[in-house]
């Protein structure tokens, strides 16, 4: 089975210029997780899905940061406009909501943003 | 509110060894689930094994295995003959079994090193 699937897997952009961060979870999965990982605050949740309808938004930094889960198998995080202080690595995660599959949160790859 | 702490923020093994990892937690709830995830140099972060709180019997994974301790809320992850694969971060994660409260929390992470 394909995992969760993001990108774009690197990229380097200007400050003020916009950021989008896209993530397609694994099919059937009824939960969609955006964390944020940096060296000073380690990994923290942003915002989290369910069904599509954002749940808990209150990790969202500022008014910069938007996210939008329009259909089931996919979801995009933007920022704009970009600043240096949002280089991290970004994690889209997600997780099945029936109870045999044991709550795990399964995380793709990651999107490293160097803002500059 | 739930936190994690890993008090060992380097460790180091010789290949074949077994090492173990420490994960201590505080909560006020009964229910709740605890992951350990690895995360290799590429930054993914991959489950390594789960346990939850309900069950008392340790969860083993192959090589890993963890000792859990509800009472002591300490959450420990032993790899036994240790590859140099398993050199990586590993982060220990608490999320709550509560409704509508799909939130991982991790420590900051142990940087494990394998020797040959």
């Amino acid at each position: 089975d394909a995992g969760v699937i993001q990108s774009p897997r690197h990229e380097v952009t200007e400050m003020g210029q916009e950021v989008t961060l896209r993530c397609k979870p694994i099919s059937g999965h009824d939960y969609l997780f955006w964390y944020r990982q940096t060296m000073m605050r380690g990994l923290e949740l942003l915002i989290y899905f369910n069904n599509n309808v954002p749940i808990d938004d209150s990790g969202m930094p500022e008014d910069r940061f938007s996210a939008k889960m329009p259909n089931a198998s996919f979801s995009t995080l933007k920022i704009q406009p970009s600043e240096p202080r949002d280089s991290a690595v970004y994690f889209c995660a997600s997780r099945s909501g029936r109870a045999i599959s044991g709550n795990t949160i399964y995380f793709g790859e990651g999107s490293w943003l160097t803002v500059v | 509110a739930q936190t994690v702490t890993q008090s060992q923020p380097e460790m180091s093994v010789q290949e074949a060894e077994t090492v173990t990892l420490s994960c201590t937690y505080d909560t006020s709830e009964s229910d709740y689930y605890l992951f350990w995830y690895k995360q290799p140099p590429s930054r993914q972060m991959i489950l390594v094994i789960r346990q939850e709180a309900y069950k008392q019997q340790n969860a083993t994974e192959n090589r890993f295995s963890v000792n859990f301790q509800k009472a002591a809320k300490s959450f420990s992850l032993k790899i036994s003959d240790s590859q140099l694969g398993d050199a990586a971060m590993y982060f220990c994660a608490y999320r709550s079994a509560r409704l509508n409260t799909d939130k991982l929390i991790f420590g900051t992470g142990t940087r494990l090193q394998v020797f040959p």
